[in-house]
């Protein structure tokens, strides 16, 4: 069975102060990766996914992640976080079934 | 276009009493998937539907609990006799195929008194 990981539960930046959320999983076979978003009073969305290719992946608002298969990591990185980012960050990961498997989210706030 | 629908966005109900929740996902998408989320957790798997398969039902929680999905469209999720640990917000969503990045609903918030 795969299993997803969020280190950081709550996490509280500045603004111009660079992020880094922490997602580890365990699956041993092929996998599709996921971070969404969930601003404020807003629908979870897509921020980027990783299927195959190259394991840096860039998505919306200047958002990374990259890829570690050595490590079952996909971490997500922003050089310099606005106060616009404030929200819930998943991530997920899809191996072996077509049903993802969530993590417990970070909350993130970032001062202004 | 038009994004994932649910209804309603907020549902109060007795304990002891039958709901039934609504989800119009995206036109053309054949994956269907139920969460739920509780407060400061994750998202809960309850459901899949894709296409015209039988669904996975490997995560509802329990026999109180069950979902059809009409025409390969509309999908509802019934609890009955619910219960106060049934109160969270549950959420839908589609994707184009199984796997793919799902797009989410507005969820509907279930108080059970």
């Amino acid at each position: 069975a795969q299993s997803v990981s969020q280190h950081n539960h709550h996490v509280i930046l500045s603004e111009a102060a660079s992020l880094e959320l922490g997602c580890n999983y365990s699956y041993g076979g092929t996998v599709n990766l996921f971070w969404y978003v969930q601003y404020p009073g807003q629908h979870l969305q897509l921020l980027l996914k990783y299927f195959s290719g190259d394991p840096l992946v860039k998505g919306i608002k200047g958002f990374e992640a990259e890829f570690i298969k050595s490590k079952f990591s996909f971490n997500l990185r922003k050089p310099s976080v606005q106060w616009s980012d404030t929200a819930e960050y998943f991530c997920a990961v899809s191996g072996g079934s077509y049903i993802p498997t969530f993590g417990r989210g970070t909350s993130l706030i970032v001062h202004p | 276009g038009a994004g994932v629908s649910q209804s309603p966005s907020n549902k109060v109900t007795e304990k002891g009493k039958d709901v039934e929740l609504r989800c119009d996902p995206i036109s053309g998408h054949t994956a269907l998937y139920w969460y739920r989320q509780s407060l400061g957790q994750g998202l809960e798997f309850l459901i899949y539907f894709q296409g015209n398969s039988a669904p996975d039902k490997s995560g509802l929680p329990s026999d109180r609990f069950s979902a059809e999905r009409t025409g390969g469209s509309v999908s509802t999720l019934t609890i009955q006799r619910t219960q106060q640990e049934d109160s969270a917000v549950y959420l839908c969503a589609s994707s184009l195929a199984g796997g793919d990045e799902q797009y989410f609903g507005p969820g509907t918030r279930l108080t059970v008194t």
